[in-house]
């Protein structure tokens, strides 16, 4: 059982680059998002998305790019990358968007320089 | 505002001890969810359990219990006789079924259990 695959695990970025945190579940579950992690800060929400073709902004959107053109994927894309980003990012997945818990990746270490 | 207040940022106990991880939530829905999850050292976020807010029969899971109270808006966690692999970050989290769509985390209680 794959669950939530994330890749990469790890990237550094100098500032000013764009990329793209790859995110796949197969677990045809409907609803996706992506959080990150900071010291002291807990999980924040960035996007989510209840379905193919529909996402939405969470807590802290500013800065990513999300797109949901299949249920099972979920890409996460930093347009412009900055020190701020540097972060442990994680992509989740549930059966519906408020019930079910969600099931998470391994995470990515993202360091902008 | 907080919608989850994790108020212990560290904790540490020797082991064999019992520790009581507080959670407190806000929300003026009937209708809402409550998580516990687990990130051990290696990272990873493991799911523990859900309560829902029409259930407020606490829950028993070996080690693990869970106080939920809706009159203090408190979901607390306690771990019994703890062992080292207890050693982890715990995250409670809210879900406002179904007005919203999103979990709101809180910031997390670090544990340590010293052998």
């Amino acid at each position: 059982n794959a669950g939530v695959t994330q890749t990469p695990k790890f990237q550094v970025l100098k500032t000013g680059q764009s990329m793209t945190l790859q995110c796949a579940q197969d677990m045809n579950h409907e609803y996706m998002s992506w959080y990150r992690q900071d010291p002291g800060m807990g999980l924040r929400l960035i996007h989510y998305s209840v379905g193919a073709g529909i996402t939405d902004q969470g807590e802290v959107p500013n800065g990513y790019n999300v797109s949901r053109s299949t249920t099972e994927d979920f890409p996460l894309r930093l347009l412009s990358a900055a020190p701020s980003q540097t972060s442990v990012y994680f992509c989740a997945s549930s059966r519906d968007r408020d019930r079910s818990p969600l099931h998470f990746g391994n995470g990515t270490r993202l360091t902008v320089t | 505002a907080q919608k989850v207040t994790q108020a212990q940022t560290e904790i540490s106990v020797v082991e064999k001890e019992d520790v009581t991880l507080d959670c407190v939530y806000e929300t003026r829905d009937t209708t809402y969810y409550l998580f516990w999850y687990k990130q051990p050292p290696s990272g990873e976020l493991v799911f523990l359990i859900r309560r829902n807010s029409f259930d407020e029969q606490n829950e028993i899971s070996g080690r693990y219990s869970w106080n939920f109270q809706k009159s203090t808006s408190s979901f607390n966690f306690t771990i019994t006789a703890s062992q080292v692999v207890d050693s982890a970050v715990y995250f409670c989290a809210l879900s406002e079924a179904p007005r919203e769509s999103q979990f709101y985390f809180g910031t997390g209680t670090s544990l340590t259990v010293i052998p």
